[in-house]
């Protein structure tokens, strides 16, 4: 079967950095996306990863592994307004995207 | 700058009752997709469209129908309710997704069943 894994949450300080792990396994590979929701909103688009190796946008920064199964998202200088649920995408061979639970963030003061 | 826009955002049912949940675009995307989000689990996809008239199963279709009818248009139908079906549903569109165009989800609509 295909399954995506995060942690259910983290919580971490303003202003520190804080690394969200997700692993996959799915039939094919086609990208890994991931989102940004807030709580009673849609999810919105953080980043994709095709390739092996880091992408940088900003504070956000997204790493990938595809021989291990593994991405992580990365947030810098965390804000209080980065507190929030980060959705791991994996889109498969059919080009669907199958999403892990979500992570909750939880930053304090 | 709609790009995707649900109605109703709110709706409490009786079961056995239907309704339609409406979705449109701005965007003139090909792809569209209805999932639904329950507490602990990832979004599943319900139904999808790869282009106008067209619609296909996604991995949880059973209890619900769909609709597009319009390219900028894609419907989801509740035929008869269940309290299983209590959940969040999001409506999202995208270009295509054999490469790294992302799709865009509207605000959600909220489905209570009772």
């Amino acid at each position: 079967g295909q399954n995506i894994d995060q942690p259910t949450e983290m919580t971490a300080t303003e202003g520190a950095i804080v690394q969200i792990n997700c692993t996959y396994q799915t039939s094919g590979f086609n990208g890994l996306f991931w989102y940004q929701q807030h709580a009673g909103e849609a999810p919105t688009f953080l980043s994709y990863n095709v390739l092996d190796g880091l992408e940088e946008k900003g504070r956000f920064s997204s790493f990938l592994s595809r021989s291990k199964g593994y991405s992580y998202l990365l947030l810098k200088e965390l804000q209080m307004k980065d507190s929030a649920s980060y959705l791991c995408a994996v889109m498969d061979s059919n080009y669907q995207l199958i999403w892990g639970a979500g992570t909750k963030l939880i930053i304090k003061p | 700058n709609a790009g995707v826009t649900q109605t109703p955002k709110f709706r409490v049912l009786k079961t056995g009752q239907s309704m339609t949940l409406l979705c449109a675009q701005d965007m003139n995307h090909e792809y569209m997709y209805w999932y639904r989000q329950d507490p602990g689990m990832g979004l599943r996809l319900i139904h999808y469209s790869v282009g106008e008239g067209t619609t296909a199963k996604g991995e949880v279709p059973d209890g619900y129908n769909v609709s597009r009818l319009k390219k900028q248009n894609f419907l989801l139908g509740l035929e008869s309710a269940a309290p299983s079906q209590t959940s969040v549903y999001f409506c999202a569109s995208s270009k295509n997704p054999d490469s790294n165009q992302p799709q865009h989800f509207g605000d959600g609509t909220r489905l209570s069943i009772l």
